[in-house]
């Protein structure tokens, strides 16, 4: 059964730290996405990576940046987290060319 | 711009009554579309969807969608819903070029199932 893992359900920070959230897959998928989550907006692509080391960003990649040092896992990083990032994040993986994505459970992250 | 419209925010039925769900999406050929579902507390899960031919297209827990190209529409149904149906649902486009695998996703709608 395909698997799609966030290290985190829920994450409470305060304003200005650096948030780790991750991101594993099971499925050897080239492709990885993170989506921000907010009621009446729907999900928002963050930064998505298709290959190790290689990324691209989304629609919404101001104040996150992402890393992607091995094929299962893809992290959003928070540099200096702030109460407008408070939300839910949802990470995917897709094989090339089949753009069905599988989700992880998300992680909803506070901040105060 | 590709965008989705998902035009209905919440909607209340009873339970074994029918649902329709509707989607728009503005692209000019023929697009790749979805749907998915996500249960309270849940990430998103794949219900079915559209790459080309027959435009009726089955999806899992008795749920189908219709393509329409007319009306650019993908709309979601089911004749009879299930207390455990309750929960939000994202109808998505493919991004062009195709080569990235995004997904464009509607804002969703919420349902709701009255017993």
């Amino acid at each position: 059964d395909v698997k799609v893992t966030q290290s985190s359900r829920y994450l409470v920070k305060r304003t200005g730290e650096k948030v780790f959230l991750e991101c594993v897959q099971d499925m050897d998928h080239e492709n990885m996405f993170w989506y921000r989550q907010d009621p009446g907006l729907g999900l928002r692509l963050i930064y998505f990576s298709y290959d190790v080391k290689m990324k691209e960003k989304g629609d919404i990649p101001e104040g996150y940046s992402v890393s992607r040092e091995k094929k299962e896992r893809f992290s959003l990083i928070l540099e200096s987290a702030s109460t407008n990032q408070t939300s839910m994040y949802l990470c995917a993986s897709t094989l090339p060319g089949a753009y069905e994505q599988y989700f992880g459970p998300g992680t909803r992250l506070t901040v105060t | 711009a590709q965008s989705v419209t998902q035009p209905d925010i919440h909607i209340t039925v009873s339970e074994g009554a029918s649902l329709e769900l509707r989607c728009n999406y503005s692209y000019g050929a023929t697009p790749y579309l979805f749907w998915y579902v996500q249960s309270p507390g849940q990430g998103l899960q794949l219900l079915l969807k559209y790459f080309s031919g027959d435009t009726l297209v089955q999806g899992i827990k008795g749920f189908e969608a219709e393509f329409k190209r007319s009306q650019s529409s993908f709309n979601l149904r089911k004749p009879s819903v299930h207390w455990s149906d309750a929960a939000e649902y994202f109808c998505a486009v493919g991004a062009l070029p195709y080569n990235t695998d995004k997904l464009i996703f509607g804002t969703g709608t919420r349902l709701q199932v009255f017993p």
